[in-house]
């Protein structure tokens, strides 16, 4: 079966942009959570949805946002991005977002605000 | 909060050379806890977990104790490949952490012939 599908694998933007990324999960999978990856802070979970509905947040500023569609596909913005926004977003699928279910992860989009 | 402390990197070994990766925890709860790997230029792959104390995860030759006494969750190999150089993360996850993997920093091992 298809794995987790994150769109586009990597992109380069301007700070004061906004950007959209996009992660579609497997199919049947209804939580998509969100990591970002940086060398600094490492894995830092940035917000969960599932069925539609933010179940739980990152301690991340406004500028995060994030939103899942009724097919479970999820898109997260950044707005005014910030040169410290440069990060590996890292979107993780899982039937119901319990542990026993299992996450998996997709390959994350690379983000370079320059 | 939650926190997973794992031992600095990098680690350096030869093919065949036993592989541990020291993990230690503190949560709130019954924790389940994993390993991710992450190799070059891809997302995290799922290598094991165990969910309740005295478990033992095992896939492909790597194996992790859930030691609740201790809180640890070291990995260990019993012989490397260079096929095996990436980078390792303990993970847990707890019924009341809301639905979120709390990650360790990481530690890169390097195989090397």
């Amino acid at each position: 079966k298809a794995g987790v599908t994150q769109t586009p694998r990597y992109l380069i933007k301007t700070r004061g942009q906004q950007v959209t990324l996009s992660c579609s999960p497997i199919s049947g999978h209804r939580s998509v959570s969100w990591y970002q990856q940086t060398p600094g802070q490492g894995l830092q979970f940035l917000f969960e949805y599932f069925s539609e509905t933010q179940r739980n947040k990152g301690n991340f500023p406004g500028r995060f946002s994030g939103r899942q569609f009724s097919n479970s596909r999820s898109e997260m913005n950044v707005s005014t991005l910030e040169l410290g926004d440069s990060a590996l977003y890292l979107c993780a699928s899982s039937l119901g977002g319990l542990a026993n279910y299992g996450y998996t992860f997709g390959s994350g989009t690379r983000l370079t605000v320059v | 909060g939650d926190s997973v402390t794992q031992m600095e990197g990098p680690v350096t070994l030869s093919e065949e050379a036993f592989l541990t990766i020291n993990c230690t925890y503190t949560a709130t709860g019954y924790p389940s806890l994993f390993w991710y790997v992450q190799y070059p230029g891809e997302g995290l792959q799922l290598l094991l977990k165990a969910t309740k104390a005295d478990d033992k995860g095992s896939n492909k030759g790597f194996e992790a104790t859930y030691r609740k006494e201790t809180t640890s969750f070291h990995l260990e190999k019993g012989s490397v490949q260079v096929s095996d150089s990436a980078v390792y993360f303990c993970a847990l996850w707890t019924t009341g952490g809301g639905n979120k993997l709390t990650f360790g920093t990481g530690t890169q091992l390097k195989v090397e012939l």
